[in-house]
């Protein structure tokens, strides 16, 4: 079974830039999430999709973070215009159903952003 | 607001070791209890844990949750230099999963 695909593993850009991520996750899951982690500190949920819908955006920073899904299939995340605190790893996971008992979600490889 | 606390931080151990690591969560609407191991960037699945007092095992690693204390255990005996990651708890409450800080565990030959 394929796993949850990411691209790009790296990106380095300069303040101010905008940036892209896409995520592929496992086929059937209906449940795709963002998270981003900043080094030494666990996963932060940033945006979870039900199919294209959005479940939770509530940590979302909307000035300058968007997310979509459009066929409830890929997604992909954006920010900009890009801030050096947006240097983390950007963890796309997906799972069957929404965290009902019994499933458990699958990661991605994540993208490292370093912004300079 | 959901919270996750794990310790400690970070531990160092030597191989051969048994290391205990702590996880208690303060959630409404529990709904079960994950680790994961995280060695490079993506976090993999160790265990789910939904009932108290029932023993998760797999391999040398084993995990048990109280829910009326609110904690989880995640032992790990006879530690190898291959252990040494990132140890991270999770816990779903509705249709959210929160994460802990995680314990940075680094096992020495």
């Amino acid at each position: 079974e394929a796993g949850v695909a990411q691209s790009p593993r790296y990106k380095i850009i300069e303040k101010r830039q905008s940036v892209a991520f896409w995520c592929n996750p496992i086929s059937g899951h209906a449940t795709l999430y963002w998270y981003q982690q900043i080094l030494g500190q666990g996963p932060k949920l940033l945006i979870q999709f039900q199919n294209n819908g959005v479940v939770d955006d509530s940590q979302l920073p909307k000035d300058r973070f968007s997310a979509e899904r459009l066929k409830g299939v890929d997604s992909t995340l954006k920010i900009q215009p890009a801030k050096l605190e947006d240097s983390a790893v950007y963890l796309c996971a997906s799972s069957l159903f929404r965290y009902r008992v019994g499933t458990e979600a699958f990661f991605g490889q994540g993208t490292r952003l370093t912004v300079v | 607001e959901d919270k996750v606390v794990q310790s400690p931080l970070s531990l160092v151990v030597h191989e051969g070791d048994t290391v205990t690591l702590n996880c208690s969560y303060e959630v409404t609407n529990f709904r079960s209890l994950l680790w994961y191991k995280q060695e490079k960037k993506a976090p993999t699945f160790l265990f789910m844990l939904t009932s108290s007092g029932i023993e998760k095992k797999s391999g040398r690693l084993s995990s048990i949750l109280d829910k009326k204390e609110l904690f989880s255990i995640l032992n790990i005996t006879a530690t190898q230099t291959g252990d040494s990651a990132i140890y991270l708890c999770a816990v779903t409450s509705g249709s959210r999963l929160t994460f802990g800080e995680g314990t940075q565990l680094t096992v020495n030959p």
